[in-house]
């Protein structure tokens, strides 16, 4: 599998400000996955980073509120907008291995406050 | 839609053997997943069911009925390492990502 590192591991952010995460692969891979897991929950599924085109939100995510960039085949970030404490998660990025499995990056805290 | 259902809570004791099921709602089926996350750390994937059938990995196994969208992770002899959540999933309509169960915490005591 891929390697995946993510940056930051963690952050603490004052509401109404973005961060930016950013997610890198040590291998080109076709597709990226941006997961969303708020305290004590599931992963949600924000959207799929295709290189070369926009990005496609599930149903709940706004571009607007969740821009993501997908530069090259290595690499793609998450902004989280104008923040609130409802964006207090984890945001983790993933791709496919070749053995039908997502493989996930180690995933950044978020608090916002 | 795409729904999966799955216990929220299992508790056991070390050398148990516990079974964690899941069933699911969705169109265009093309296997079901289960995944562990330890607290704090990230998914990591267990196994994947395409067919009917047990498969077996170690002290794990994971079975798949597609007739009855019905799966189930089985752990033996569990470990207190074992305790993490555990979730099921499957692929989502656009057959490109996946979508996960709620997730069952696992609690293994001594």
């Amino acid at each position: 599998s891929a390697v995946i590192s993510q940056k930051p591991s963690r952050d603490i952010c004052q509401r109404g400000t973005s961060l930016t995460i950013q997610c890198q692969v040590d291998s080109q891979v076709t597709m990226m996955f941006w997961y969303r897991q708020q305290p004590g929950q599931s992963l949600t599924l924000i959207a799929t980073a295709n290189q070369g085109s926009e990005a496609t939100y599930e149903s709940g995510f706004v571009i607007d509120k969740f821009p993501i960039s997908r530069p090259n085949l290595t690499f793609s970030t998450l902004t989280v907008s104008n923040m609130s404490p409802e964006d207090s998660s984890i945001y983790l990025c993933s791709h496919w291995t070749a053995q039908e499995t997502q493989y996930f990056g180690p995933g950044t805290r978020l608090l916002v406050l | 839609g795409q729904s999966l259902e799955q216990p929220s809570e299992v508790t056991a004791v070390e050398g148990a053997i516990v079974q964690i099921n899941c069933t699911y709602q969705t169109s265009g089926f093309y296997g079901l997943s289960w995944y562990q996350q330890h607290d704090g750390g990230a998914p990591t994937f267990l196994s994947y069911n395409a067919l009917d059938g047990l498969e077996e990995t170690g002290r794990f196994s994971s079975f798949l009925s597609r007739s009855d969208s019905y799966g189930y992770l089985l752990l033996q002899e569990l470990q207190m390492k074992d305790s993490a959540s555990y979730f099921c999933a499957v692929v989502n309509q656009a057959g490109t990502a996946l979508i996960f169960g709620k997730g069952t915490t696992l609690s293994v005591s001594s």
